[in-house]
């Protein structure tokens, strides 16, 4: 079956801009989440949704970044005025957690942000 | 609060010796446990899990870990690697708080040389 998908693939953008990255999980996975990937600080939670509701939010980095979900689907983060240290691979990923206890995440194949 | 530590940041073997990435954990409660694979330009693979069942869990590839809780570890190995196993391997360890995040290690780039 489809696995999670991520658009775009490459995103180029210049500092200040907002950007909008997308995640399609696998389908009926209710639990959805938000990594980064940085050189210096490897892979960061930045937020777990479950459903449409996002009960943890901590890894968000600033009030720049935001994130919404919608029809317990697709999901967009949303980075404001970007900055040259929001350069990343963003990592979305996507699991039954919350049925059965265990989660295995299944991961996409990331969006590479680079902010010049 | 729970952490997880990968020994290690790049670890080279010759092809058919033994691979051996080390890792280990802090966790205040019966932790669950990961390693992901992830080759380039590619999103993360999950190799094998660690759920509370056997100590010894057998993954894809070859791979194994072990879970011990008196070491905190749960070092991943192959008795032999090959060519295609180079990659950067990421042990993690979910959140059981609620929300099954993961706390991810700093990751380890495995060479394997001809």
């Amino acid at each position: 079956g489809a696995g999670v998908s991520q658009s775009p693939s490459n995103k180029v953008t210049e500092k200040g801009k907002d950007v909008e990255l997308r995640c399609d999980p696998i389908s009926g996975h209710t639990a959805l989440y938000w990594y980064r990937q940085s050189l210096g600080q490897g892979l960061e939670f930045l937020i777990y949704f479950q459903g449409n509701s996002a009960p943890d939010k901590s890894g968000l980095p600033s009030d720049r970044f935001s994130a919404e979900r919608t029809g317990g689907s697709v999901s967009t983060l949303t980075i404001q005025r970007t900055q040259q240290e929001d350069s990343a691979v963003y990592l979305c990923a996507s699991s039954l957690a919350g049925r059965g206890g265990y989660n295995e995440q299944f991961f996409g194949p990331g969006t590479r942000l680079t902010v010049l | 609060a729970q952490s997880v530590t990968q020994l290690g940041s790049h670890v080279s073997v010759s092809e058919g010796a033994l691979v051996l990435l080390r890792c280990n954990y802090s966790s205040s409660v019966p932790p669950y446990l990961f390693w992901y694979v992830q080759y380039p330009n590619q999103g993360l693979q999950l190799l094998l899990k660690y759920t509370s069942a056997a100590t010894l869990v057998k993954g894809i590839n070859g791979f194994e870990a072990e879970f011990k809780k008196s070491e905190t570890s749960f070092h991943l190995t192959k008795p032999s690697a090959h060519m295609s196993d180079a990659a950067e391997y990421f042990c993690a360890v979910s959140d059981r708080s609620g929300t099954y995040k993961y706390i991810f290690g700093t990751g380890t780039r495995l060479k394997v040389l001809a």
